[in-house]
């Protein structure tokens, strides 16, 4: 079994600031990591995922996170946020076996300000 | 652009009525699955679907819900007697080919249970 524990149901930054939100996972077994995001009234997208192999990942938008198996987390950073970046963004793990089904967390609400 | 199209984006229905969810995928996807979320709540999964039978569901899923391929294309979820507590925001998601466990996501149904 999989589960997701997001820090902070919302984060608030500046314009230009370091974003940093975080995910802590359980996992049975060797874990595929994901983040998400949601736009209003939109679906999610994905940003980024890990799989196997290097530990830092990147995605779009200038977002990447890193996969640290002693700490069982995948963090989202993103070195300076923009106002475009103001979203709920979800953490998500598998079972690691392809289509194994999503655990989300409960999301994080980034919230930038001018 | 979306892989995935759900219609209708938002439902309102009375308590007790059926309700069908519809899902259409624009690229050739092999496992697809049903996901809600209840407003401020987490992204919950409901079932996964993967030729033409259910692979797995969760304890949400339970006899008031269905889910088909009715014509090879569309892939519905189908609530008998709606309560108040299904009102939520309807996620249908795919994925495939290749073992990457990413979902595409549509961008949802809202339903609202009066």
């Amino acid at each position: 079994a999989q589960s997701v524990t997001q820090l902070g149901s919302h984060v608030s930054v500046s314009e230009g600031a370091l974003v940093l939100l975080r995910c802590n996972y359980s996992s049975s077994v060797p874990p595929y990591l994901f983040w998400y995001v949601q736009y209003p009234n939109q679906g999610l997208q994905l940003l980024l995922k890990y799989t196997t192999g290097a530990t830092l990942v990147k995605g779009i938008n200038g977002f990447e996170a890193e996969f640290k198996k002693s700490e069982t987390s995948f963090h989202l950073t993103k070195p300076s946020a923009h106002m475009s970046d103001a979203a709920e963004y979800f953490c998500a793990v598998s079972g690691g076996s392809g289509y194994s089904t999503l655990t989300f967390g409960k999301g994080t609400m980034l919230l930038v300000s001018p | 652009e979306p892989e995935v199209t759900q219609t209708p984006s938002h439902q309102v229905t009375q308590m007790g009525q059926e309700v069908i969810l519809r899902c259409v995928p624009i690229s050739n996807h092999l496992y697809f699955y049903w996901y809600r979320q209840i407003l401020g709540q987490k992204v919950e999964f409901l079932v996964s679907f993967y030729n033409n039978e259910i692979s797995e569901k969760s304890e949400i899923f339970d006899d008031q819900f269905s889910v088909e391929r009715p014509d090879g294309s569309n892939f519905t979820l189908k609530i008998r007697s709606t309560k108040l507590e299904d009102s939520a925001m309807y996620f249908c998601a795919m994925g495939g080919p290749g073992v990457t466990g990413e979902l595409f996501f549509g961008e949802g149904s809202r339903l609202t249970v009066l």
